[in-house]
């Protein structure tokens, strides 16, 4: 069974400039998160979907970040345009149940804004 | 808010040696707690997932304890090697959806 993947590993772009990371989730998983991770500080909650309803969006920071799930499948988060404060690590986790589930976490994409 | 605390920072122990990882966090009403491995530039591996009307988890030489009244859970690593250096997270899985909210992080090193 294929694990949660994403792409691009790794982008590096200017300021201004729009970047769009996908996340493929575990098959049959209907909860799909997205975490990330800025340098020094720990991993942060941005939002989750249930299918392609967003269930909780309250992490966030801003309106230049849109995330979309359409069919319920593979997700997008598009940063756009892009500030410096951007750059880290983005995570996409998937799970079975919400609540108590195990979430299971991609690779990771390695953000870094110029 | 919940706000989870990862003492030590940084742990170097020999191989062969028992050792404990800590996380604490502050607010109690959780689904769960998730313990974690990461390797340098790689993703997030679970260890273990305690569920919260559980008090431990075993696999292999790890096992997991939650102790919600105190706001604790454990990681006791058996006989370490070096392949278990990375570093360990804890993640608590809220009410609110189960969003995790993470500690900082114990980098972990065994050395040979």
């Amino acid at each position: 069974e294929a694990g949660v993947t994403q792409f691009p590993s790794h982008s590096v772009i200017e300021k201004g400039q729009t970047v769009t990371l996908r996340c493929d989730p575990i098959s049959g998983h209907d909860n799909l998160y997205w975490y990330r991770r800025v340098m020094g500080k720990e991993i942060k909650f941005l939002l989750h979907f249930v299918k392609e309803s967003k269930q909780d969006e309250s992490g966030m920071p801003n309106n230049r970040f849109l995330a979309e799930r359409t069919g319920g499948t593979y997700s997008t988060l598009k940063v756009q345009p892009a500030e410096l404060e951007d750059s880290g690590v983005y995570f996409c986790a998937s799970s079975q149940e919400f609540g108590s589930d195990e979430q299971f976490f991609g690779p990771g994409t390695r953000l870094t804004v110029l | 808010k919940q706000e989870v605390t990862q003492i030590p920072a940084a742990l170097s122990v020999p191989e062969g040696e028992n050792l404990v990882l800590n996380c604490s966090f502050t607010d109690s009403a959780i689904y769960n707690l998730q313990w974690f491995r990461q390797d340098p530039g790689k993703g997030l591996t679970s260890l273990l997932l305690i569920q919260s009307s559980q008090r431990e988890q075993t696999s292999g030489r790890l096992n997991a304890s939650l102790d919600k009244s105190s706001g604790r859970s454990t990681l006791y690593i058996a006989a370490s090697q070096p392949g278990d250096s990375a570093t360990y997270l804890c993640a608590a899985g809220g009410t609110s959806y189960g969003k995790l909210t993470f500690g900082q992080g114990t980098i972990l090193t065994v050395h040979p």
